[in-house]
């Protein structure tokens, strides 16, 4: 069975660029999550996705958005791109209660 | 508000030499209290759930167990394979509030 896969894998851009991360659950799999990962940081709660809709949001602006689609895939958007918003960022999804992790993307900005 | 407290942040360890990683977490009621593994650079891996006190769950050489208040995670005999960042996360019991609260983690290193 595959896992939960992310693209890209690695990403730079510039302060006040717009950044998008794409996301794709395990099959059967309807809720998705975001998290943020920091150097030197633990796992930061971003926001969680369920049938198509966002369910609840983690200490974060709201330049960091996303969305659902039907086939239960996400997308992460981080506009006016600031030098601490590099990080990993983490998806997960889960049925019913475990979330399962994907690789990752690793956006740096410069 | 809901915390995650892992200890100690960094464990070094001679191969076969066993030891306990440390949760404590303070939250108002539990749904569930996840063990995951993180390679440098990678996302974290699932090893178990804990539901309720008293539990217990194995898998190969780790074992973990769950109070009212803290969870520990035993490893046994470890390998330098098992060398990881260890992470603990608790899910908050409001429905609808499905997100984890990770703990910073407890850096593992296993020496040959």
């Amino acid at each position: 069975e595959a896992g939960v896969t992310q693209s890209p894998t690695h990403l730079i851009k510039t302060r006040g660029q717009q950044a998008t991360l794409r996301c794709s659950p395990i099959s059967g799999h309807t809720s998705v999550y975001w998290y943020q990962q920091a150097l030197g940081l633990g796992l930061q709660f971003l926001l969680w996705y369920d049938e198509g809709e966002e369910r609840n949001r983690g200490n974060f602006p709201p330049r960091f958005s996303g969305r659902q689609f039907p086939n239960y895939s996400s997308e992460l958007n981080v506009n006016a791109l600031e030098l601490e918003d590099s990080a990993l960022y983490l998806c997960a999804s889960s049925f019913p209660e475990t979330q399962y992790f994907g690789p990752g993307t690793r956006l740096l900005v410069l | 508000e809901d915390q995650v407290t892992q200890s100690p942040e960094a464990l070094r360890l001679q191969e076969g030499e066993s030891s306990s990683l440390n949760c404590s977490y303070t939250v108002s009621g539990l749904r569930g209290l996840f063990w995951y593994r993180q390679d440098p650079g990678k996302g974290p891996e699932f090893l178990f759930t804990l539901y309720s006190a008293g539990e217990e769950k194995e898998k190969e050489r780790l074992k973990a167990t769950l109070t009212k208040k803290e969870s520990f995670l035993h490893i046994t005999a470890p390998k330098p394979e098992d060398s990881a960042t260890y992470l603990c996360a608790v899910q908050p019991p409001f429905q609808g509030a499905q997100k984890l609260v990770f703990g910073q983690g407890t850096r593992l290193t296993i020496n040959p």
